[in-house]
This record gives structure tokens, sequence and C-alpha cells, in this order.
């Protein structure tokens, strides 16, 4: 079965600096690519989503990123600000309607 | 427009015991993806319900089994409570229909289940 790994755990960054967030995934089929930002007692919120016939994806500060060769994808945070701290998750799977494979997550945290 | 409701909120149960949860998919979703969050690791797939079957599992034992009913609500079961079953569940919903439109799953609040 598909294996996402993500990197790093935890990310310390001040307030105004850019935030990159990787993972790894292990099934070629894999063609769907999403990324949930997940607040302390909150649900999972996604917040931008890539699929393998795009290489980028913009969406105002949030961008995403997808080497189908290297089997990698990578979330950007330009201009953090506080409100940016959660743990950020990114999944993997062959359809976006079929099961999500998640990394571990990774802690971002902005200092004001 | 309702999003994804769970219930309850929260749970506590004993080893051995049997536990149901319980999931209102957002209006218009017709396919729910039901999700077990550890403290500190990445939701792990459970299983899924479409047209009122099971369409695809993970890697869980058969003490999980769920239920979708005609309304598209679903209900996951877990039968003979152990200590490691205590985590968050989460009930995810998305439409099946268009093949390339449709791609998001859109996440309930969670169970938080603790087991004693």
């Amino acid at each position: 079965g598909e294996n996402v790994e993500q990197h790093p755990s935890t990310l310390s960054v001040q307030e105004g600096d850019s935030a990159v967030i990787k993972c790894t995934y292990s099934d070629s089929a894999s063609n769907y690519f999403p990324w949930y930002k997940q607040e302390l007692g909150k649900r999972p919120q996604l917040i931008i989503d890539i699929r393998s016939n795009v290489g980028e994806k913009k969406d105002q500060r949030i961008a995403v990123t997808l080497n189908k060769t290297a089997k990698h994808f990578s979330l950007h945070i330009t201009e953090t600000q506080p409100e940016d701290s959660a743990v950020y998750f990114c999944a993997a799977s062959r359809s976006g309607r079929r099961a999500l494979t998640f990394g571990s997550g990774t802690r971002l945290q902005v200092q004001p | 427009d309702a999003g994804v409701t769970q219930s309850p909120t929260h749970l506590i149960k004993t080893r051995g015991q049997q536990v149901t949860l319980r999931c209102s998919p957002k209006s218009g979703h017709d396919t729910v993806s039901w999700y077990q969050q550890a403290l500190g690791q990445g939701p792990q797939f459970i299983f899924q319900y479409y047209e009122e079957e099971e369409r695809q599992r993970g890697n869980f034992p058969d003490r999980f089994s769920g239920h979708q009913f005609p309304n598209y609500s679903s209900e996951l079961n877990v039968n003979a409570l152990l200590l490691g079953d205590s985590a968050l569940y989460l009930c995810a919903s998305s439409l099946a229909g268009l093949a390339d439109l449709t791609y998001e799953q859109y996440f309930g609040p969670g169970t938080r289940l603790t087991v004693t």
C-alpha cells in the first residue's frame, strides 16, 4: 500500500518568514495530494490540493509543488502569520474519492 | 449548508465493551470515510462506504465494522474494545459523482473515544 513520509515533524519560524514542509510517497499510482491544517482540538481542514497533471498550484500565501518523478510534494507558506500555527498533514490518494494516506504531520509554530 | 457532523463528541468505554459512532455527511455528499487518529499522529483510513456498501477498507481488524443508511449517514461500530482503540475517530464525506471534479473530502469534528 501507499506510504507517505513527512518532514520536518516540527518547524518554528518568525512571523513573516516562509515555511516549507516536504512529503514523499511510495505509490506511483497516486494522483491526488491534499494538504490539511488541523488546529488543536479541531477537525482537519483542506487548505490546498494538487493533482498529478499539475506541477504547481498557488492560493494567496500558500503553494504546493509536485515532482512525480521523484515522488515528492511540498507545501510552501509565505509571509507566515501567528494564525498559521497548527499541525499540517500531507496526504496521497489514487483518487480523492478513495482512501487518503496521511503523513505523520508537521507542527508549525509562528513566533510573533 | 450543514457540514459533516458526528456524535457523540466524547465517549468513555471499558475494555471489552462495544461502541457505535455516528456521522452525517455534508449536504449533497454520498460517500463516507472513517479514519482513526491516535494522539500525535496522522489519521489512518478505516473504511469507506458508498451506496450502502463498504467500498474500500484499510488495515483494521474485523472488530471494526460499519454501515451506511439510505440517507447517506453512517455508523462505525467497534467490538471488544482494547486500550489501543483510544483515539479521535474522524468521519469524512465526499461526492462520488463526477470523476475529476469532486475530489475533496470534508472532515467532521470527530469523536474522542477513551477506553479504560
